[in-house]
């Protein structure tokens, strides 16, 4: 069983551009949640994707938005990109949305902006 | 609005011992879900331990055992035998027990554990 991967592992951009951030979830995963990680913080969440609609948000502004494709992999889009922006990028799928569902990690993409 | 709080921002431990991590948090829900997850270096969350809040009994898994005090809003993991293997970030995590759209998980700010050979 595959567990979950993120692409890239790093990443470098500058203020102002666009990124997007991938993830693959676990095998028979339909639910999807992205995390920001600044350093030597917790995870805070972003938004949660299940069956391919986002059913729940954090509180991040509307350039953070996401997607969610028909075999549950997904993606984190950042736009107008902030100095603190910087930070590690988390994504955990499982097998539903309910809190009993546990949620597996990935990786996590390590996004620096300058 | 959930918070949790982990006060000690590091701890260190001697191999064969035994540590504990202190968490607390604050909700005023009855029903909910708390976990302890790990972090090593390389950087892969992995669930520790988790406890519902609805049992009395508190969850075990090998060495990590929880003491889970839902009247004083305390859940704190225990770590015996420490191995080297064990050094990481652990972090305090809630999930309300409706999941959904009603939230996800919810951190502590970690706590970094040293373990001394």
């Amino acid at each position: 069983e595959t567990g979950v991967t993120q692409s890239p592992t790093h990443l470098i951009k500058t203020r102002g551009q666009q990124v997007t951030l991938r993830c693959s979830s676990q095998s028979g995963h339909n639910t999807v949640s992205w995390y920001q990680q600044a350093l030597g913080q917790g995870p805070q969440f972003i938004f949660q994707y299940y069956r391919e609609e986002e059913n729940g948000r954090g509180n991040f502004p509307p350039r953070f938005s996401g997607l969610q494709f028909p075999n549950y992999s997904s993606e984190l889009n950042v736009n107008a990109l902030e100095l603190d922006d910087s930070a590690l990028y988390l994504c955990a799928s499982s097998r539903g949305e309910r809190s009993y569902n546990e949620q597996f990690f990935g990786p996590g993409t390590r996004l620096t902006v300058l | 609005a959930q918070t949790v709080t982990q006060s000690q921002p590091e701890m260190s431990v001697q191999e064969a011992e035994t540590v504990t991590l202190s968490c607390t948090y604050d909700t005023s829900e009855s029903d909910y879900y708390l976990f302890w997850y790990k972090q090593p270096p390389s950087r892969q969350m992995i669930l520790v331990i988790r406890q519902e809040a609805y049992k009395q009994q508190n969850a075990t898994e090998n060495r990590f055992s929880v003491n889970f005090q839902k009247a004083a809003k305390s859940f704190s993991l225990k770590i015996s035998d420490s191995q080297l293997g064990d050094a990481a970030m652990y972090f305090c995590a809630y999930r309300t027990y409706y999941g959904g759209s009603q939230g996800n998980l919810i951190f502590g700010k970690g706590t970094k554990l040293s373990v001394k050979p």
